[in-house]
């Protein structure tokens, strides 16, 4: 069954340093979401991606964060400046239609820890 | 914000039924109801969703009242796996490009 693989399962790094997190949508998809869950807190949407170009952000999703489809395969997460805070299971996601009548399937989550 | 309310928690013994309920009073007529899982610290799992008419997959039902102001979702025999955070979510063409993800509900399957 196809699925959305996300590297690195966990990666640590410094305050400050820009991380870049990444994600293969399954194929077909046309949809893709960034969600994070900071610890012991609810599953929070950061950024939604469609036709090469963001559709939706949060306010979480402020200037350091980006995203990018650069290869028709990857979709990556890049934060540029990370903080305390930044730490969080990182989800993306992928969906063969609009929202309106389709399902989201998750990636098993990168986790990052910020020192 | 969430529009939806659900017990912080339930307990179901394995092999019986686990009805997880949802209340969406506010529900507009072009929202659908769906419901994800987390398994502990896994990505969410997509479950089921439904417009108004009962729908079942091979994971569980869900029965959406007539009203569409409540909904439940069913396991229909609860196994130790099912153990998790039940998320009832309610969507539609004017909610935008997200899903909400409230506290849902913890249920625990019991051996």
């Amino acid at each position: 069954e196809p699925e959305v693989t996300q590297t690195p399962s966990h990666q640590v790094t410094q305050m400050g340093q820009e991380v870049i997190l990444r994600c293969v949508p399954i194929s077909n998809h046309l949809y893709f979401y960034w969600y994070r869950q900071i610890l012991g807190q609810k599953v929070e949407f950061l950024v939604s991606f469609y036709n090469n170009e963001i559709s939706e952000k949060s306010e979480i999703f402020d200037d350091q964060f980006s995203v990018e489809r650069p290869d028709g395969s990857n979709f990556t997460l890049k934060i540029r400046s990370t903080k305390l805070e930044d730490s969080a299971m990182y989800f993306c996601a992928s969906c063969p239609r609009a929202l309106n009548t389709g399902e989201l399937f998750f990636g098993e989550g990168s986790r990052l820890t910020v020192l | 914000d969430a529009k939806t309310t659900q017990p912080t928690s339930m307990d179901c013994a394995e092999g019986r039924a686990a009805n997880l309920p949802c209340n969406h009073s506010t529900i507009s007529g072009n929202e659908y109801v769906y419901w994800y899982r987390q398994i502990h610290s896994q990505g969410p799992q997509y479950i089921i969703h439904g417009l108004k008419n009962n729908e079942t997959n091979e994971m569980a039902s869900l029965i959406i009242t007539e009203d569409r102001k409540s909904s439940t979702l069913i396991l229909p025999h609860a196994t130790l796996r099912d153990t998790a955070v039940y998320y009832c979510i309610v969507r539609g063409p004017n909610t935008g490009n997200q899903f909400y993800f409230g506290t849902g509900t913890s249920l625990t399957v019991i051996p």
